[in-house]
């Protein structure tokens, strides 16, 4: 079984501070760790994917296996970020599915 | 320029009513998937598309939900006798490779079900 924890349900921060989002994740294989973020009024989308090691509006995230995270950071905060985030699992078989997390409230105030 | 379409919007019905939503995915994209979410929660799974046939259903709660993909492009995701549990969006995604693991989901902007 393969299963997200996200254990917060909303962040508020000052524009300027640092965020981080914290993801935990149970799956007995290697997984695929993604991060989807929905902005008001918009549809679900890609924010990053672990594999491809990358920084998408100032946020990084990293697979720590020893402790099953996968938390996203940002080192100073932009209202624009104001947004609705999900953890998101995937297993490495063929047919995998997408598992997320319940998601977080990143509240970025000016 | 069209992204992940799903209509209606806005489905309103009562409980015990049949009704049928609708997915239509990016031209080319083999991969196609249903989610459920309900307020204040991420999105479920419900099944996956591998061109015509379901790959994976397991996320189907019970035989009361149906997903057909008759020629492997649009998709409509079948609810009989509905109940008030029910209410939800349902999310549509579809992705140009068969795995999630090496390419992105392209979300449409849901289908919310209320029922009374």
């Amino acid at each position: 079984a393969q299963r997200v924890t996200q254990p917060e349900k909303l962040l508020s921060v000052f524009k300027g501070a640092p965020v981080e989002l914290k993801c935990n994740y149970s799956y007995s294989g290697s997984p695929e760790l993604f991060w989807y973020v929905q902005y008001s009024r918009q549809r679900l989308q890609l924010l990053l994917r672990h594999i491809s090691r990358e920084s998408i509006k100032g946020f990084t995230a990293d697979l720590n296996k020893g402790e099953t995270s996968f938390h996203l950071k940002k080192p100073f905060a932009q209202e624009e970020d104001s947004a609705m985030y999900y953890c998101a699992l995937s297993g490495t078989g063929a047919n995998s599915k997408l598992t997320f997390g319940k998601g977080i409230t990143l509240s970025v105030r000016p | 320029g069209a992204g992940v379409s799903q209509t209606p919007s806005n489905k309103v019905t009562e409980k015990g009513k049949y009704v049928e939503l609708r997915c239509d995915p990016i031209s080319g994209h083999t991969a196609l998937y249903w989610y459920r979410q309900s307020l204040g929660q991420g999105p479920e799974f419900l099944i996956y598309f591998q061109g015509t046939g379901a790959a994976d259903d397991s996320g189907l709660p019970n035989d009361r939900f149906f997903a057909v993909r008759p020629e492997g492009s649009v998709s409509t995701l079948k609810i009989q006798r509905t109940e008030r549990g029910d209410s939800a969006v349902y999310l549509c995604a579809s992705s140009p490779r068969g795995t999630v693991n090496t390419g992105e989901l392209f979300f449409g902007e849901g289908s919310r079900l209320t029922v009374l």
